[in-house]
């Protein structure tokens, strides 16, 4: 079946590690993003990219990298610059940009805790 | 920038009663699309319906239905018939058309409950 997957569930960090989000589809689909959500802030945009080997900067970019060397993969990296890291994680991703493939479809999420 | 604005946090609704959720949006663009989401507890996001904003006639998904009004910047969801399952947050979104820029921006959301 055809869809996103997050990786991991639940994932805990200590206090200046780097930590790797794992995102992957399958849908063969262009663009892909990331957003943090926190209580009441809804969904806010950290990185997305159209096409492999380039990205953009979303709102909320400082303290995070990403990489796209593949279409398929989209790995999200919590530094330790990023001063809250704790949050929920979702991944996305969305068909090219033709007027027929609009919506996005939606990983599971990743919960990070900083202990 | 794009913004989107959804100024009621909380909702709540009778079961088997109508009920509209708001949301506007500020854009210079002529020619986009909008979106609502739904994330029950299980936080999986769910697409609810969408709209082009060349569209003028408003979308609508069996009990679910928008009022789009362009000139307004206006995009609110009525959901009818609600049921227990319908219990959620709900998030507007909007994207551009132009495949230069496929940033999709969200709002704070709404938390509606359903009573029995």
């Amino acid at each position: 079946d055809g869809g996103i997957t997050q990786s991991p569930k639940y994932l805990f960090r200590k206090e200046g590690q780097n930590v790797t989000l794992s995102c992957e589809q399958n849908l063969n689909h262009d663009a892909m993003y990331w957003y943090r959500q926190d209580p009441g802030q809804g969904l806010r945009l950290i990185y997305y990219s159209q096409i492999v080997n380039d990205f953009q900067k979303g709102d909320i970019a400082e303290g995070y990298s990403v990489s796209r060397e593949k279409k398929e993969s989209f790995p999200l990296t919590v530094t330790s610059a990023q001063k809250n890291p704790t949050a929920f994680y979702l991944c996305a991703s969305r068909s090219g940009p033709s007027r027929g493939n609009t919506e996005a479809f939606f990983g599971q999420g990743t919960r990070l805790t900083v202990v | 920038a794009q913004t989107v604005t959804q100024s009621q946090p909380e909702m709540s609704v009778q079961e088997a009663e109508t009920v509209t959720l708001s949301c506007t949006y500020d854009t210079s663009e002529s020619d986009y699309y909008l979106f609502w989401y739904k994330q029950p507890p299980s936080r999986q996001m769910i697409l609810v319906i969408r709209q082009e904003a060349y569209k003028q006639q408003n979308a609508t998904e069996n009990r679910f239905s928008v009022n789009f009004q362009k000139a307004a910047k206006s995009f609110s969801l009525k959901i009818s018939d609600s049921q227990l399952g319908d219990a959620a947050m709900y998030f507007c979104a909007y994207r551009s058309y132009t495949g230069a820029n496929s940033k999709l921006t969200f709002g704070k959301g709404i938390t509606l409950s359903v009573r029995p």
